[in-house]
């Protein structure tokens, strides 16, 4: 089992669905992270959350609803979706980044949305 | 303006050879990170190295490594002995700032490398 788990793996919805992603960290880690992933372009950091406190919306559309209930759990509400927005969406988590650890981030496998 | 550059879009090498994966970044600060992923076939992004900075040696992660030239502001990936398990999306990503705080990570658009039997 890996330390960063996402569910569902694969998920195909329409543009009036309403449906959520779910990542959940057995690392310990105080920051989580979502990134969209899609093809031929670079992963995009979407929300940051550290120690439960969002620090970071890169400008996403308010389709997009992240909530992180604990530093274990993070999730990614999505409704009203548009096809543009399939792409797989990645999760991660990390120590906050300070001078006894770089911080590097730690994968989920992906949740790969499919919106028509 | 891109941060991090990957020019090679696809890389192939034969197996047991050496490779090299370009990375160059851009930033004005003088503390920052850099890191290189793997991206298999199964979508999970595997944490492969790390460079500070202010490191003065070369990162080294049992078969991979780091070349690290600050003056040009290179950070290249170097996979010896390839084996057919390599072959997957590499990405390079860097953080600018200081340690503390969590300013986010920015990957570059990857490289493709494909090993040979």
């Amino acid at each position: 089992e890996t330390g960063v788990t996402q569910t569902p793996r694969h998920l195909v919805m329409g543009m009036t669905n309403k449906k959520s992603l779910k990542c959940e960290q057995h690392l310990g880690h105080n920051a989580m992270y979502w990134y969209k992933q899609s093809a031929k372009k670079p992963l995009e950091l979407m929300f940051v959350y550290n120690f439960k406190e969002q620090t970071e919306n890169n400008s996403v559309p308010s389709r997009f609803s992240p909530e992180c209930p604990n530093s274990s759990h993070l999730f990614l509400h999505l409704h009203t979706l548009q096809p543009e927005d399939s792409a797989l969406y990645l999760c991660a988590s990390s120590q906050v980044p300070g001078a006894l650890n770089t911080g590097e981030l730690f994968f989920g496998e992906g949740s790969r949305l499919t919106v028509l | 303006a891109q941060k991090i550059t990957q020019t090679q879009p696809g890389m192939f090498v034969q197996e047991k050879e050496a490779v090299t994966l370009d990375c160059t970044y851009d930033t004005s600060d003088q503390s920052y990170g850099l890191f290189w992923y793997k991206q298999p076939s199964s979508g999970e992004m595997i944490f492969l190295i790390y460079q500070g900075s202010y490191d003065e040696q070369n990162a080294t992660e049992g078969r991979y490594s780091l070349n690290f030239q600050k003056a040009r502001k290179s950070a290249n990936l170097v996979i010896s002995a390839s084996q057919l398990g390599d072959s997957a999306m590499y990405f390079c990503a860097m953080r600018e700032g200081p340690g503390s705080g969590n300013t986010p990570l920015v990957f570059g658009k990857g490289t493709r490398l494909s090993v040979i039997a």
